[in-house]
């Protein structure tokens, strides 16, 4: 059974910082593509990042490149959001995702993990 | 970026009636090549994450029951629930992956 479980989450005031993880277990995690995306309170849901297979490309949306850095450790199956300069719009649940082996939908979530920017 | 749109932001249906829910992209998400439209629809439930009900427009995802349907191709595409049951309680977002990644704002289904 695929299994995504997200951690990390939490509350940080503006400026700071956060790591988020991820652990994949029930598939082979260097096969795919793995994404983050994220969903603001009560509002729709926006991609963050992904990052290929083997780590070598990495893509963002616009407001949050510069600020947040994608990764991934395939010998721990993990997938890591490092956040830093955190903002009060950047407040979400946060999901890791994996892409289709198809194509960029996503066919399976994990349960998300509560990021909260404030004072 | 391609900008998604959905319509109506919401809707109430009664038990067994038909529902429809529109999505425009900005640009044409049809590669020519492939044939093939990039937009996928998800079911969002609250308190759950988003599950895939339909990719490349129209393919049912496995277990996805077949009252859902999805059809359209270029700019305009459609996801229906041919028969509303009570647990199609949702929001439902459609999203493109021609260039990038992006969602419409979603669309909550209620049963009248």
């Amino acid at each position: 059974e695929v299994q995504l479980v997200e951690s990390g989450g939490g509350l940080v005031q503006p400026g700071g910082s956060l790591r988020l993880s991820c652990a994949a277990s029930g598939f082979t995690f260097s096969s795919y593509w793995i994404s983050w995306v994220r969903q603001a309170p009560g509002k729709g849901l926006e991609w963050v990042a992904n990052i290929k297979q083997d780590g070598s490309e990495t893509y963002y949306v616009d407001s949050v490149k510069g600020r947040f850095t994608i990764s991934r450790d395939n010998a721990k199956n993990s997938l890591y959001l490092q956040m830093n300069s955190l903002r009060a719009e950047d407040t979400a649940v946060y999901y890791c995702a994996r892409d289709s082996a198809e194509a960029g939908f996503f066919d399976y979530w994990g349960q998300g993990t509560l990021v909260t920017v404030s004072s | 970026d391609i900008v998604m749109s959905q319509s109506p932001d919401s809707l109430a249906v009664s038990l067994g009636e038909r529902a429809t829910i529109n999505c425009k992209s900005s640009q044409s998400v049809l590669h020519s090549s492939k044939n093939k439209n990039f937009l996928a629809w998800y079911q969002q439930k609250p308190g759950q994450p988003p599950k895939l009900l339909i990719y490349w427009a129209s393919t049912r995802e496995s277990g996805v029951p077949d009252r859902f349907s999805g059809s359209g191709s270029g700019t305009n595409f459609t996801l229906t629930i041919s028969s509303l049951q009570a647990e199609d309680v949702a929001v439902y977002y459609c999203q493109q992956y021609y260039s990038s990644k992006t969602f419409g704002q979603g669309t909550k289904v209620e049963i009248k």
